[in-house]
């Protein structure tokens, strides 16, 4: 079955780690994206990209990277510049634009610093 | 700016009781309206879109109708499920190029049975 996967479910890491979530789809979709998930708070889009080799700033961007090197997959690592990692990821991939196609999201990655 | 606003939960229900979501938003132009609802343990999933003033989205028994004039996209279904336990986040595109959804910060729903 197509579809996103994001690895691992939970993750456990402590202050000053940098860490790496995972997304890998099989829906050869074109752009990718990642959001944060707060309690009580809607979605924020960190980063995304429409193209391999290529990807752009949301609105939550610092202390986060990410890379594009292939199609299917889009890691963001959160580096220990982030002053609030604790929160619920989840990956996202549209077939063409977000305007065009429905966001498919993986099943999240809850990421916990202490 | 851009901004989508809901109605507060938790929202409990009976089943079969009718629901009503509420959604405004903020934007200018003429942007593009979506629920996407996130069931429990899952990522959010696309239910319904509309994209442009008058256009009614559906799917699943929801239904939700753009209204311009009042700057409102709420959420409806005349008859809920316990399958309808879930998390619904209302959110908007801006015209033009960009690539941000915005959301709401989303509406917790329990039926119970």
């Amino acid at each position: 079955d197509g579809g996103i996967t994001q690895s691992p479910k939970y993750l456990f890491r402590k202050e000053g780690q940098n860490v790496t979530l995972s997304c890998e789809q099989n829906l050869n979709h074109d752009a990718m994206y990642w959001y944060r998930q707060d309690p009580g708070q809607g979605l924020r889009l960190i980063y995304y990209s429409q193209i391999v080799n290529d990807f752009q700033k949301g609105d939550i961007a610092e202390g986060y990277s990410v890379s594009r090197e292939k199609k299917e997959s889009f890691p963001l690592t959160v580096t220990s510049a982030q002053k609030n990692p604790t929160a619920f990821y989840l990956c996202a991939s549209s077939a063409t634009t977000v305007r065009n196609s429905p966001l498919h999201f993986g099943n999240g990655t809850r990421l916990t610093v202490t | 700016g851009n901004s989508v606003t809901q109605m507060e939960g938790p929202v409990t229900l009976s089943e079969e009781a009718f629901l009503t979501i509420n959604c405004t938003y903020t934007a200018t132009g003429y942007p593009s309206l979506f629920w996407y609802v996130q069931y429990p343990g899952e990522g959010l999933q696309l239910l319904l879109k509309a994209t442009k003033a008058d256009d009614k989205g559906s799917n699943k028994g929801f239904e939700a109708t753009y209204r311009k004039e009042t700057t409102s996209f709420h959420l409806e279904k005349g008859s809920v499920q316990v399958s309808d336990s879930a998390v619904y986040f209302c959110a908007l595109l801006t015209q033009g190029g960009s690539e941000k959804l915005v959301f709401g910060k989303g509406t917790k729903l329990t039926v119970n049975p």
